[in-house]
């Protein structure tokens, strides 16, 4: 099984400010690796398909990038709306998730 | 418009099943795949396994290997997802999702991105 490790747990951001978070493989996964957001009581919603690729309807603030193991998720200028917790995924193997990372606005 | 609408929420008893659905609509049911996926509360998401249902082949997290059982129903464009031998640390809430599927290097069908969610199904299981 791969296993996907996300830093940080968490971080408390203001508004504006520029988010990055990172998710590494156990093993080289190309770049077959996804993020989702999932807002409190929602169900999650793709942001990034193969670590790049931005998701129909994703603001273009959110961006992907990295290959093989490490990878990154950036928010440029954050807003109060993306107050959420973020996960990454891969499809390199069967499928397995990253532990989340809780974006706070301060 | 792609919605995936779940069934509602269910309280088992310990060492029991629960049989979970997953209907569709808008777009092509047969040629994604179609996962599901769990969340215990406070917790992170964890994939438990998938069907093409074009094919009918399915792929299971090696965890539920043997416990959970999940069919598609083409005609009704509906998944569902069988879990057998219920104990209290499977209490969540369980996300059916759609997307698109791939060919692993065994040549073997394998569930790629999650493009749409169902609205999740509240499983407790409590004696």
């Amino acid at each position: 099984e791969i296993v996907l490790t996300q830093s940080p747990d968490f971080q408390s951001v203001t508004p504006k400010e520029k988010v990055t978070i990172t998710c590494r493989a156990s093993q080289s996964i190309g770049s077959s690796l996804h993020w989702y957001q999932q807002k409190p009581d929602q169900s999650p919603k793709l942001l990034i398909k193969f670590a790049s690729q931005s998701f129909s309807g994703v603001p273009s603030r959110f961006s992907g990038s990295g290959s093989g193991t490490d990878f990154t998720l950036t928010i440029n200028s954050l807003e109060a709306e993306d107050a959420a917790t973020y996960y990454c995924h891969q499809s390199s193997s069967l499928p397995t998730f990253g532990g989340g990372t809780k974006v706070e606005i301060k | 418009q792609v919605h995936l609408v779940q069934s509602g929420a269910e309280v088992k008893k310990p060492g029991s099943s629960v049989r979970v659905s997953c209907k569709a609509s808008g777009g092509t049911f047969n040629n994604y795949s179609i996962s599901w996926v769990r969340q215990a509360p406070g917790q992170g998401l964890e994939w438990m396994g998938g069907i093409i249902p074009l094919f009918g082949t399915t792929r299971y997290a090696q965890k539920f290997q043997g416990r959970v059982t999940i069919t598609a129903d083409e005609s009704t464009s509906t998944a569902y997802m069988e879990l057998s031998s219920l104990r209290s640390e499977d209490t969540a809430l369980y996300y059916c999702a759609k997307g698109p599927f791939y060919y692993d290097p065994s040549g073997y069908p394998t569930p790629e991105s999650f493009h749409f969610w169902g609205q999740g199904t509240l499983v407790t299981v409590s004696s």
